[in-house]
Parts: structure tokens; sequence; C-alpha cells
């Protein structure tokens, strides 16, 4: 199975901060990564596909980055509406794995 | 409008039984591979199995295979989760997801990527005696 390991696990910023999520999978899994986002009781939301894509209607300020095992969702300049915990998926193999989330706090 | 609807969830004993459904609309569903994720209280994401669209193909997380089963009605537009031998470590809000396929040409190959880019809003199993 290809675990996926995220850093931080949360972290606190500032509305305009520019945020960087990290995700690590435990073997190359080539750009098969997507990220959502997820608000209190709330179901996911899908912001990138294959490690790069805007899904469509998704802010440009969000974006992602990476290849192989390492991959970055950065925030250019937080929103308020930001505010949520965010995860990775790797799309590569089954089982389908998610990375254990990043919580992003106002500060 | 595109829409996953999730039913089914309750309250059952360590060793029951319990069937979850996802209706879907507003799209095509037999053109769709098809997902249940699931997120214990407090916890993350874990992905739980996907079918085909034909249902000729099924996937389990190891913890779930040979207690789930996932199926599918295409004349319904219906998604199931059939949970067998519950155990406590069950309990989690359940989503059914559906899977977008996105064709990449580069050069002269062809890769598709999936993603889960339509979600129920979810059904709460809670496992207790």
């Amino acid at each position: 199975d290809t675990q996926m390991t995220q850093s931080p696990s949360s972290l606190s910023a500032s509305v305009g901060d520019r945020v960087t999520i990290a995700c690590r999978a435990s073997q190359t899994i080539s750009t098969y990564l997507n990220w959502y986002q997820q608000k209190p009781g709330k179901a996911p939301k899908v912001l990138i596909y294959a490690a790069s894509s805007l899904q469509s209607g998704v802010p440009s300020r969000f974006s992602g980055s990476g290849s192989g095992t390492d991959f970055t969702l950065t925030i250019s300049s937080l929103q308020p509406e930001d505010f949520a915990t965010y995860y990775c998926q790797q799309s590569y193999s089954t089982p389908l794995t998610f990375g254990g989330g990043t919580k992003v706090e106002i500060k | 409008e595109v829409q996953l609807v999730e039913s089914g969830g309750g309250l059952v004993q360590p060793g029951g039984s319990l069937r979850l459904s996802c209706a879907a609309s507003g799209f095509t569903f037999s053109s769709y591979w098809m997902n249940w994720v699931r997120q214990a209280p407090g916890k993350g994401l874990e992905w739980v199995a996907n079918i085909k669209e034909d249902g000729s193909e099924k996937y389990y997380l190891d913890s779930v295979k040979g207690r789930f089963t996932i199926s599918r009605d295409t004349a319904k537009n219906s998604l199931y989760l059939q949970m067998n031998s519950l155990r406590a470590e069950d309990t989690a809000v359940y989503y059914c997801a559906r899977d977008k396929k996105w064709r990449e040409l580069q050069g002269t190959e062809v890769y598709y990527y999936y993603y889960m880019d339509v979600w129920g809003k979810g059904t709460t199993v809670t496992v207790s005696s």
C-alpha cells in the first residue's frame, strides 16, 4: 500500500499569508495526486487533480506541484474561507489512500 | 443538478449488518466509477471501496474485505454498500463519491487520471452495544 504523509498536521496563519502544505508518498506515484479541502461537518471538495490541474471553479490562489513522491499545495494569499482541513490523496493504485490532513487555522 | 444522496446509516450492534445506499442524479451514472469513503469521528478520510462503471471490477480496503460488499444498480441510479460483521472501528460518516476521469495526452501516450469530483453529504454509521 502507498502511504501518504502530510506536513505539517496543523498550522496557524493570517489572512493574506502564503501557505504551503507538503505531501509525501511512500513510493513513486508519478502525478497521480489529488488535493481536497474539507470544512467542519461538510463533505470534501476537490481543489487540485493530477498534481497541478486546478478543478473548475476553484480560485487561482490554489496551486499544486510535484511528481514522483513529493508534492506541494500552495495557497498564495490565504482568505477567510480557506480555513479548513486539507488532504492529499493518491490515485495511482488501490487501495486509494489519503494523507492524514493539515488543519489550517486562524492566527 | 449533479447530486449524490446517501442513506441507510444508523446505530447497530457489533456483529450486525447495515446496507448503505447512494442515489445519484443529474449525470449518467453508468459512465462513472464510484467510491465509498469514510471518516471516523475526529479523524481523517479513509477510502473503503470502489466499483467500475459496469460493476465488473470492485476493490476494497483490506480491513473490510470479506465483510463489506459494494454494488450498483444502473436502472435505479444507485450505489450500495452492504456491511456485515460490523465492528466498533467501522463507526464513521460514510460518503459516496463519483470518480471523474481526466484524459491527458503526453506526446503519443494517453494517461488517465481519476479524482473524486462529486460527493454526497454522508450518512452516519455507529457501531455500539
